[in-house]
């Protein structure tokens, strides 16, 4: 029964290239959240998904990121023209049900990019 | 915006002894959520609390919601080294049941 599996786990971008982060939820769950940790700073909220619609990206920056949760296979989080600010520690978790504020998240172990 | 403030930031403490951790806000929180995390991990969710006043108990852990539903507190009795960790609040968005707002956590050290 393995939880929320993220990959990689460590992911180094030269500035300008892309960053892939993949999430594949627990099974059975079709609701998908990514959060960044930035350093010093607490988890934002970046995007929630649903298999093959994206539900809500008001935490996502408007250029360069981009989400999706195809039928198949994982989530992922794409970063294009990656700059020293986007590392960070990227969270992703899964739900069965749409409402988290009772329930809570259940976070996979996160990738942790870092742009040089 | 909805604001979580945790204090201390840092917490430094020998093993067995006592300590209480707080998350503030000036919004009221539908709920609040209590999370630790490990370094190099996800965050854990320990307890939900929902109603005001509330108290949850977790073996050594002790979680109050406060009579306005705008703060929290957590506390922990004769710590062990496997307490550190980072502690995390989090509060439910009044606007969506699913979005939740994060202070920047407590980082607690138990020493041996």
């Amino acid at each position: 029964n393995a939880g929320v599996m993220q990959n990689p786990r460590h992911l180094v971008r030269r500035r300008g290239q892309e960053a892939r982060l993949r999430c594949s939820p627990m099974k059975g769950h079709s609701h998908v959240y990514w959060y960044r940790q930035l350093p010093e700073e607490g988890l934002k909220f970046m995007v929630y998904l649903q298999k093959e619609n994206i539900i809500d990206e008001s935490g996502m920056p408007k250029e360069r990121f981009s989400a999706e949760f195809p039928k198949e296979g994982p989530s992922i989080l794409r970063i294009q023209q990656v700059v020293r600010g986007d590392s960070a520690a990227y969270f992703c978790a899964s739900s069965l049900t749409r409402d988290r504020i009772i329930g809570g998240y259940t976070f996979g172990s996160g990738t942790r990019l870092t742009v040089v | 915006t909805q604001l979580l403030e945790q204090s201390p930031q840092f917490l430094s403490i020998q093993e067995g002894e006592n300590l209480t951790v707080y998350c503030n806000s000036s919004s009221v929180f539908s709920s609040l959520q209590w999370y630790r995390q490990e370094p190099g991990e996800g965050p854990v969710l320990l307890v939900t609390v929902v109603t005001g006043g509330e108290v949850k108990k977790l073996k050594r852990l002790t979680f109050q919601f406060g009579d306005a539903r705008k703060d929290s507190s957590l506390h922990i009795t004769a710590a062990q080294p496997g307490d550190t960790g980072l502690y995390l609040c989090a509060g439910g968005d009044g606007g969506s049941n699913y979005k939740l707002t994060f202070g920047k956590g407590t980082l607690l050290t138990v020493n041996p």
